[in-house]
């Protein structure tokens, strides 16, 4: 059975704080790893979506890297505000190309 | 803005009854997909299209059938709702099925089956 674990399953921060979480998945087989950002009472929005061995992405203060070969990803968040508050979902692909997903880090910043 | 719209936030249904959850995009994807969302569980894939009238089963598609008539439209159906399929329900639409293009979300329908 093939597992996606995200952790921790929740973070309360103070705002201003910096934060990141993980994301573990298979290291055989990988093919593409996506994170989203899920706002209560809004749409799921994707921050990234990741392939290559040792990629870093950034998108204004959040960023994340990549380690396939150990099977995890970092999310980290530089300066949390209040606005940074969701749950945060990773999704592995392997080769067959269907996404599973975690059951997501839920980020709480307090003001 | 690109946009997937999910036509019910909250519905209400009861048990027996035939249920619809209707999703329309923009964008122009070929890929629409139907997911639910459930406490202590990931999302998980009913049924997804990568056309027009094309159609492949999900992870749990028991118990639901989709229909996708036109590119812009993928309906979910309920033949006849039971407790269980009390949920979060999510579309999403991509550009490829490859999974290297990132998936739009609806912004859900939280069905109750009483």
């Amino acid at each position: 059975i093939l597992n996606v674990e995200q952790s921790p399953q929740s973070l309360h921060v103070q705002e201003g704080d910096s934060t990141n979480f993980t994301c573990s998945f298979p290291s055989s087989n990988f093919y593409a790893l996506h994170w989203y950002r899920w706002e209560t009472a809004k749409s799921p929005e994707a921050l990234f979506v990741m392939t290559l061995n040792g990629d870093e992405k950034k998108k204004g203060r959040i960023s994340a890297t990549l380690n396939t070969k150990e099977g995890y990803s970092y999310l980290y968040i530089k300066g949390s505000q209040p606005e940074d508050s969701a749950t945060y979902l990773c999704a592995y692909a392997g080769n067959n190309r269907k996404l599973i997903w975690g059951l997501g880090t839920s980020l709480a910043v307090n003001p | 803005d690109v946009k997937v719209t999910q036509s019910s936030r909250y519905l209400v249904k009861r048990t027996g009854e035939k249920v619809f959850l209707e999703c329309v995009q923009d964008m122009d994807h070929e890929n629409m997909f139907w997911y639910r969302q459930d406490p202590g569980l990931g999302l998980r894939l009913i049924y997804f299209s990568y056309d027009v009238k094309m159609k492949e089963k999900g992870d749990i598609p028991e118990g639901y059938s989709v229909s996708r008539e036109k590119k812009e439209r993928f309906s979910l159906i309920l033949e006849s709702a039971s407790t269980n399929q009390t949920s979060m329900y999510l579309c999403a639409s991509s550009l490829d099925s490859n999974a290297v293009e990132k998936l739009f979300f609806g912004s859900g329908t939280q069905l109750s089956v009483l």
